[in-house]
């Protein structure tokens, strides 16, 4: 069955740190990956989106990456400030050719920046 | 610009009773729409999807339904609710093939 696996234990780290935070995916060949953060009691915001043909992608402070050969999402945030502390998720299409772009998410990791 | 509204922002409603919740977009037209769910502190499941007036798909089963009745809005219904249904309900609208943007969220309680 298709799954995707976010670290569900809370990432810790110091300001000014670079945070990393994995999204592992299976039985998905997606077109292409997303990352939102989320803040208690908010919708998702979106962040970056990333192409199968994309190895790296930038926004600012914000990096993924995109293996397809490892099925696998590495999203960095460096420099990381306490505003950072939220819950990131990462979401594939599920469906790649049929048409339908609904969404699976991930369940998130929650990462808190200790200033 | 483009804006997203859900309401009620809190319901408490009790086992068995009804529910509808609404979605409107401004400012763009024939939106893909969604209507997602949120369990505490679990990541989001997706119920139904839209792609235009009167099209719903729907992706799990359960006691709840969705309606379009017009291009920009997206109505999530049940005629008896669950216990199971609390949760966060999030609206979502997507321009193309691309990120999805979502409302301020409906925080539901089943008592």
């Amino acid at each position: 069955s298709q799954k995707i696996e976010q670290n569900s234990e809370a990432l810790n780290i110091q300001e000014g740190k670079t945070a990393t935070l994995t999204c592992n995916y299976t039985n998905y060949s997606p077109a292409y990956l997303q990352w939102y953060r989320q803040d208690p009691g908010r919708g998702p915001v979106f962040l970056l989106l990333i192409r199968e043909n994309e190895k790296e992608k930038r926004k600012e402070r914000l990096k993924v990456t995109f293996d397809t050969t490892l099925k696998q999402s590495l999203f960095h945030i460096t420099a990381s400030q306490p505003a950072d502390s939220a819950t990131y998720l990462c979401a594939l299409v599920k469906e790649r050719d049929t048409g339908r772009r609904a969404l699976t998410f991930g369940s998130g990791t929650r990462l808190q920046v200790q200033p | 610009s483009q804006t997203i509204h859900q309401w009620p922002a809190t319901l408490v409603q009790p086992v068995g009773s009804p529910l509808s919740l609404e979605c409107t977009v401004e400012g763009t037209s024939n939106p893909n729409l969604y209507w997602y769910r949120q369990a505490a502190g679990r990541g989001l499941q997706l119920l139904f999807y839209s792609v235009g007036i009167g099209q719903i798909s729907s992706e799990v089963p359960q006691n709840l339904s969705a309606s379009r009745p017009q291009d920009r809005q997206f109505i999530l219904s049940s005629k008896k609710l669950l216990l199971s249904d609390s949760g966060f309900y999030l609206c979502a609208w997507e321009p193309g093939p691309r990120e999805q943007y979502f409302g301020p969220g409906t925080r539901l309680t089943v008592t």
